[in-house]
């Protein structure tokens, strides 16, 4: 059974990078498709894109100029890179497993939460 | 892009109720729905697949239905740990997904 675990700094300020990495336990990293998805505190869900084993990857189109998902299969890792950001990228950040196909998006590691203030 | 619309997005049941959540698509998504439940503090959790495919180990209470443009999600008999939060998602492995704004189940 996969398991998921995301990590990186809680505070950054306006116009610097997020950085997240999320750490895979349990079924090895292929035929897997990799996702980021984030919540706004007392939104609701936004997904940010995903990234298969093969590096194939999609974005969201509103977020896709400042987004880069990459994934490391030998060191089962996955991660996100968000520039530019501001306020309004003040969210949990999800990351997610889907293996293709009809199968739905799960499973999900806790979230962490990423504050953008000056 | 497809956009995918729920309602209701406040819903007052009880104990035993018979809930249905709706999930309107911009435009034919076939089966490509899902459903999640989530509660404070927590990951969302995946409850139905592929429109009305139960995930394992979701109790049978649970049900969806639909294809192309409209999809429900029905509890048949609401239960304490039923109060959250429901979203249905369109998804597929080289498309964006998108979420629905979401619909609280409360008291």
């Amino acid at each position: 059974q996969v398991q998921l675990q995301e990590s990186g700094p809680g505070l950054l300020k306006p116009s610097e990078t997020l950085s997240l990495t999320c750490t895979v336990s349990g079924d090895p990293l292929s035929d897997y498709h990799w996702s980021w998805i984030r919540q706004p505190p007392g939104q609701g869900l936004e997904w940010i894109g995903q990234i298969h084993d093969s590096g194939s990857s999609n974005y969201n189109p509103s977020l896709k100029s400042r987004v880069t998902i990459s994934v490391d299969t030998s060191r089962k890792k996955f991660s996100l890179k968000l520039n530019s950001v501001t306020a309004a990228d003040t969210a949990v950040y999800f990351c997610a497993a889907y293996r293709g196909g009809w199968s739905g998006v799960g499973p999900w590691g806790q979230g962490t939460l990423v504050t953008v203030s000056s | 892009d497809i956009q995918v619309t729920q309602s209701p997005s406040t819903l007052s049941a009880s104990v035993g109720d018979r809930v249905t959540i709706t999930c309107r698509a911009s435009q034919g998504v076939d089966s490509w729905l899902a459903w999640f439940q989530q509660k404070p503090g927590k990951a969302p959790k995946l409850l139905i697949y592929k429109a009305s495919n139960l995930e394992s180990g979701v109790p049978s209470r649970f049900s969806g239905s639909g294809s192309g443009t409209e999809f429900t999600l029905t509890i048949s008999s609401l239960q304490p740990d039923d109060f959250a939060i429901y979203y249905c998602q369109h998804y597929s492995a080289y498309s964006p997904w998108t979420f629905g704004q979401g619909t609280k189940v409360e008291t």
